[in-house]
């Protein structure tokens, strides 16, 4: 299998440009996490999905975020409007089952700069 | 209060050296705990878990983390520090907050081995 797979890997905006970045999760995993990371806040979930549903998007930290996943080797992150605050770097992990005995595997991530 | 606890920020270890990257706890019942590793540009990696068992795990590339109950511990440790084992290591747990189960990491410690 070729590992969770993210695009872009980077991805540089202007302040106020919607953002989409994008996720495959590996074939028969049924969990999908995604996460941010920056210096400041570290390593933050933002929404997970249990086959293909979201579960808990407490972390979403505000309504410019949005989370899709249409079926089960596809989702999506936006951001729109972007600000300059939301750089980071933003990994998507899958898993077999939720939150249970079974590890996360790691996407390679988008670094995000919004100017 | 944090769900999980990594004490150090940094640790520096000589290269042959024992490791030790430390790892507390605070969740009710019984944890499910991680050890995940970060090298720089790329996506968490996963290490080891303990789940239920003998209380010393083994991992990948000669880690191994005890689990120990009285302590609210779960240590990473290697016997021989590689160079190439330097490297960003986040300790994780599994933990229930606002109604949902969630997968809690560490802050994480940066891991210097000096040749």
């Amino acid at each position: 299998d070729a590992g969770v797979i993210q695009s872009p890997r980077h991805e540089v905006t202007e302040m106020g440009q919607e953002v989409t970045l994008r996720c495959k999760p590996i074939s028969g995993h049924n969990s999908l996490f995604w996460y941010r990371q920056t210096m400041m806040r570290g390593l933050e979930l933002l929404i997970y999905f249990n086959n293909n549903v979201p579960i808990d998007d407490s972390g979403m930290p505000e309504d410019r975020f949005s989370a899709k996943m249409p079926n089960a080797s596809f989702s999506t992150l936006k951001i729109q409007p972007s600000e300059p605050r939301d750089s980071a770097v933003y990994f998507c992990a899958s898993s077999l089952t939720p939150l249970g005995a079974h590890e996360q595997y790691f996407g390679p991530g988008t670094r995000l700069t919004v100017t | 209060a944090q769900s999980v606890a990594q004490p150090e920020d940094q640790v520096n270890v000589a290269e042959g050296n024992p490791l030790t990257v430390k790892c507390t706890y605070s969740v009710s019942g019984n944890p499910y705990l991680f050890w995940y590793v970060q090298y720089p540009n790329r996506g968490l990696q996963f290490l080891l878990k303990y789940i239920t068992g003998d209380n010393l795990v083994k991992g990948s590339y000669g880690f191994e983390a005890e689990f120990n109950k009285s302590q609210t511990s779960f240590h990473l440790k290697k016997p021989s520090a590689l160079v190439s084992d330097s490297a960003l290591y986040f300790c994780a747990v599994r933990d229930y907050s606002g109604g949902y189960q969630k997968v809690t990491f560490g802050t994480g410690t940066k891991l210097q081995v000096i040749p």
